[in-house]
């Protein structure tokens, strides 16, 4: 069985540009997360989404990230313009139903913002 | 809101020796779970604490949940530089949001 899959694996813009990052989640799995970590520290959820909806955003920076799940499978997640401090591995990951189960995360896309 | 902290964050050590690192929250946790993550990888879960008191080994990795569920600690005997990685722990918020410890970076070598 495929696992999570993230692409692309490396990114390296200027502060200012956009950027975009795509999830494709193990199949059939409902419920889908993503996570920034920084360096030495552990994942921090941005954003949940249960199908093509997103139940808990409350720590995604909607002024310059955007994410959607159309279709409720595959996902996108945008920043827009990128600052310095957005430099870190943006991890996505999935479960088969809701919460509280086990999480299966890709390898990550990691951002180097200049 | 629910913290857990980690120690050591940094631990260098050689092939053969043993070791603990350590996740402590103020907070009751229904269950705390381990992630080891390799460089330019995710976290791959390792185990799920669930009863207060319990033990669990995974061949050379013993995992204890403390009494009050609000600490857990892991323990690796004759450590190998395949143990190499960081640690994380992790639990489950009120909320059903999973956070994270900030993370032991274990290096074992040869």
């Amino acid at each position: 069985e495929a696992g999570v899959v993230q692409s692309p694996r490396y990114k390296i813009i200027e502060k200012k540009q956009p950027v975009a990052f795509w999830c494709n989640p193990i199949s059939g799995h409902n419920t889908l997360y993503w996570y920034r970590q920084n360096l030495g520290q552990g994942p921090e959820l941005l954003i949940r989404y249960e199908n093509e909806e997103a139940v808990d955003d409350s720590q995604l920076p909607k002024d310059r990230f955007s994410a959607e799940r159309l279709k409720g499978v595959d996902s996108t997640l945008k920043i827009q313009p990128a600052e310095l401090g957005d430099s870190a591995v943006y991890l996505c990951a999935s479960t088969p139903g809701t919460t509280q189960e086990t999480q299966y995360f890709g390898p990550g896309t990691r951002l180097l913002v200049l | 809101t629910q913290l857990l902290e980690q120690s050591p964050q940094f631990l260098s050590i050689q092939e053969g020796e043993n070791l603990t690192v350590y996740c402590n929250s103020s907070s009751v946790f229904s269950s705390l779970q381990w992630y080891r993550q390799e460089p330019g990888e995710g976290p791959v879960l390792l185990v799920t604490v669930v009863t207060g008191g319990e033990v669990k080994k995974l061949k050379r990795l013993t995992f204890q949940f403390g009494d009050a569920r609000k600490d857990s600690s892991l323990h690796i005997t004759a450590a190998q530089p395949g143990d190499t990685g960081l640690y994380l722990c992790a639990g489950f918020d009120q909320g059903g949001k999973l956070i994270f410890g900030q993370g032991t970076e274990l290096s074992v070598k040869p």
